[in-house]
């Protein structure tokens, strides 16, 4: 079964500096996605970016960059230059390619809090 | 382009009472939505996958007669929680998705949630 774990529950980071978020998931699927997505205390789930599992370089939209390491299985969420709007929890997540609806599961979150 | 919107934003209610919220996509033709809940500090747990035209598919441990699901076109998929009571209070948040279920880089596009409280 499909597994995804973060194990960061919350993380303090100074306004400016960059901040990683730490992602390792557990399948046995060679074709899976991976997605990040932000929820800010209002509770709207905003997507971020996504990786693919066949996909050659490292996604990047913005400030966002995935640091995809295959081979141990880690998805690790980079925001470069951070802002105190980033301040929210953030959602690691895998597509089951083989569920019938393709299904996408969570990780447990991690609470980043950007200090002014 | 792909927005969810979902509405109420937030009930407030007796117990007994049943609660439908409803999940529509904007502007895009979404052919499976999912029913999620989230409890304070926790991720997000899937409680259901609902397709047009079809019954829902339930996860493991939902009662499927209290938490009604209802996709009847393209763009709205409603969930009804049926007799509520405060255990049921809890944050509720839809999402839909473009695409075909096998287009893996297709992200679920989510409402802005539903703040469910039973007194």
């Amino acid at each position: 079964a499909q597994k995804i774990t973060q194990t960061q529950p919350g993380m303090f980071v100074q306004e400016k500096e960059a901040v990683t978020l730490d992602c390792t998931y557990d399948t046995s699927d060679q074709s899976y996605g991976l997605f990040w997505y932000k929820q800010p205390s209002s509770g709207e789930m905003i997507f971020l970016i996504y990786q693919g599992s066949y996909d050659e370089q490292n996604a990047t939209e913005g400030r966002y960059s995935l640091n995809f390491q295959k081979a141990r299985k880690s998805a690790n969420l980079v925001i470069s230059a951070s802002q105190l709007g980033d301040s929210a929890m953030y959602f690691c997540a895998m597509r089951d390619p083989y569920s019938s609806a393709s299904k996408i599961i969570f990780g447990s979150g991690t609470r980043l809090s950007i200090r002014p | 382009g792909a927005v969810v919107s979902q509405h109420p934003s937030r009930v407030i209610c007796k117990s007994g009472t049943s609660v439908k919220i409803e999940c529509r996509s904007l502007d895009f033709q979404a052919t499976t939505m999912f029913w999620y809940r989230q409890f304070p500090k926790q991720s997000l747990m899937l409680m259901a996958t609902s397709n047009e035209g079809s019954k829902a598919t339930y996860e493991q441990g939902v009662e499927k007669d209290k938490f009604l699901i209802n996709h009847a076109s393209l763009t709205l998929s409603t969930l009804t929680v049926t007799s509520a009571h405060p255990e049921d209070s809890s944050f509720y948040i839809c999402s839909a998705q473009t695409g075909t279920e096998f287009n893996l880089n297709q992200p679920q596009h989510f409402g802005d949630g539903t703040r469910l409280s039973i007194l």
